[in-house]
């Protein structure tokens, strides 16, 4: 079975630009999630999608960020305006979700952003 | 506020020893409660997972204990091997796991041959 895929592994910008990630989930899972882990810090959630519905975006700086699950599928993930400290890596996360009762999350390896 | 604490940055066990990892967490909605292990430039690999009505839940070298009076688990790898090296986070979530995962900081642990 395929695991999440991310694109790009990689991306160094100069700050006020843009920038978009890109993820393909395990198939199946219903629910895909964004997370951003800065240097030392364990993941932070950014976004929940349960198939290409919102569920939480509670902690996306959302004058900043912006995310888009169509079709219920791949899912990207955008930074327009980028500043000094979105400088992290950016994970995908996918699973069944609860409904299916199954919580585990599986995740991507991630998109290292560096913004200088 | 760190709803999720591994106060342990790093830990150093020799092979074939015990390694025991500890979480802490303040918020008592979490009822769901998982350790990832992760190596660099990899993402999070999911280890084993604990509901809250259980204490205790095993598989192969791995067992994770939960106090929920103290807030607290542990994660037990016995025997400890060198392939186990690498950063493990503690997560949880709530309610029962449909919500997106809090992390904490996660800890070091270095397999000494």
């Amino acid at each position: 079975e395929a695991g999440v895929a991310q694109s790009p592994r990689y991306k160094i910008i100069e700050k006020r630009q843009s920038v978009a990630f890109w993820c393909n989930p395990i198939s199946g899972h219903a629910t895909l999630y964004w997370y951003q882990q800065i240097l030392g810090q364990g993941p932070k959630l950014l976004i929940q999608f349960q198939n290409n519905g919102v569920v939480d975006d509670s902690q996306l700086p959302k004058d900043r960020f912006s995310a888009e699950r169509l079709k219920g599928v791949d899912s990207t993930l955008k930074i327009q305006p980028a500043k000094l400290e979105d400088s992290a890596v950016y994970l995908c996360a996918s699973s069944l979700g609860g409904l299916a009762g199954v919580y585990e999350q599986y995740f991507g390896p991630g998109t290292r952003l560096t913004v200088t | 506020d760190q709803q999720v604490k591994q106060n342990s940055p790093s830990l150093s066990v020799q092979e074939g020893r015990i390694s025991i990892l500890n979480c802490d967490y303040t918020n008592s909605m979490f009822d769901y409660f998982l350790w990832y292990k992760k190596y660099p430039a990899e993402g999070p690999t999911f280890l084993i997972s604990i509901s809250s009505i259980k204490d205790k839940n095993e598989d192969g070298r791995f067992t994770v204990f939960l106090n929920k009076s103290a807030k607290h688990l542990s994660l037990h790898i016995v025997p400890s091997q060198p392939g186990d090296s690498a950063v493990y986070f503690c997560a949880a979530s709530a309610p029962k796991g449909a919500d997106g995962l809090t992390f904490g900081k996660g800890t070091h642990l270095i397999i000494q041959p």
